[in-house]
């Protein structure tokens, strides 16, 4: 089944922890991106990667950092997270940056 | 730069009631215009889309036509389903302005259908 993975699902963390959100997608899709849902903002796109070892900003990247060193994954990194990173957050791929996204289940993400 | 702005909800209906829910845009150049539902405690989908000016996006009774001239791409269900309660997101995508060909999403309208 063609489909975009993230884990956790649901985490709770506290201020400066390091955390990684991972996204997979089995689709071999060039185009992955983060976004984040915050109630009445919709969604934000904070990174995206057009390919293996080429990422860009988004809308609204600071205090995260992704990678992507295979085309399958790209993992959402925090490394000192905050209260106002406490968001939904959801993950994205498709096969060009113009194509169908198709995005994974969402990871609600807390920061005590 | 561009920018989506879609009616506020939350939207409550009854069933079998006429749905609009309206969406304009601001974009440099032509953008391509999309509507993406979110059930409940799921991901976004794409619920339809349209790439030029006069297309009509159409997909599980929902329409939407794509407006050059009210810069508008309003969404229409003509008999509302308690399935179908969900937030709808308005979004597009421009090579221009800005966003380089990556999606801007409105603030999405939650709909709530009763029985």
């Amino acid at each position: 089944e063609a489909q975009v993975t993230q884990n956790p699902r649901y985490l709770i963390t506290v201020t400066g922890k390091k955390l990684t959100v991972t996204c997979s997608q089995n689709m071999n899709h060039e185009y992955m991106s983060w976004y984040r849902q915050d109630p009445g903002l919709g969604l934000r796109q904070i990174y995206y990667s057009m390919n293996v070892e080429v990422t860009d900003k988004g809308d609204v990247p600071e205090g995260y950092k992704v990678s992507r060193k295979e085309k399958r994954n790209f993992p959402l990194i925090l490394e000192s997270p905050s209260p106002n990173q406490t968001s939904l957050y959801f993950c994205a791929s498709s096969s060009g940056r113009t194509d169908t996204q198709y995005f994974g289940p969402g990871t609600r993400l807390t920061v005590l | 730069g561009n920018s989506v702005t879609q009616m506020e909800g939350p939207v409550t209906l009854s069933e079998e009631a006429f749905l609009t829910i309206n969406c304009t845009y601001t974009a440099t150049g032509y953008p391509s215009l999309f509507w993406y539902v979110q059930y409940p405690g799921e991901g976004l989908q794409l619920l339809l889309k349209a790439t030029k000016a006069d297309d009509k996006g159409s997909n599980k009774g929902f329409e939407a036509t794509y407006r050059k001239e009210t810069t508008s791409f309003h969404l229409e269900k003509g008999s509302v389903q308690v399935s179908d309660s969900a937030v709808y997101f308005c979004a597009l995508r421009s090579l221009y302005g800005g966003s380089q060909g990556n999606l801007i999403f409105g603030k999405g309208t939650k709909l709530s259908v009763k029985p």
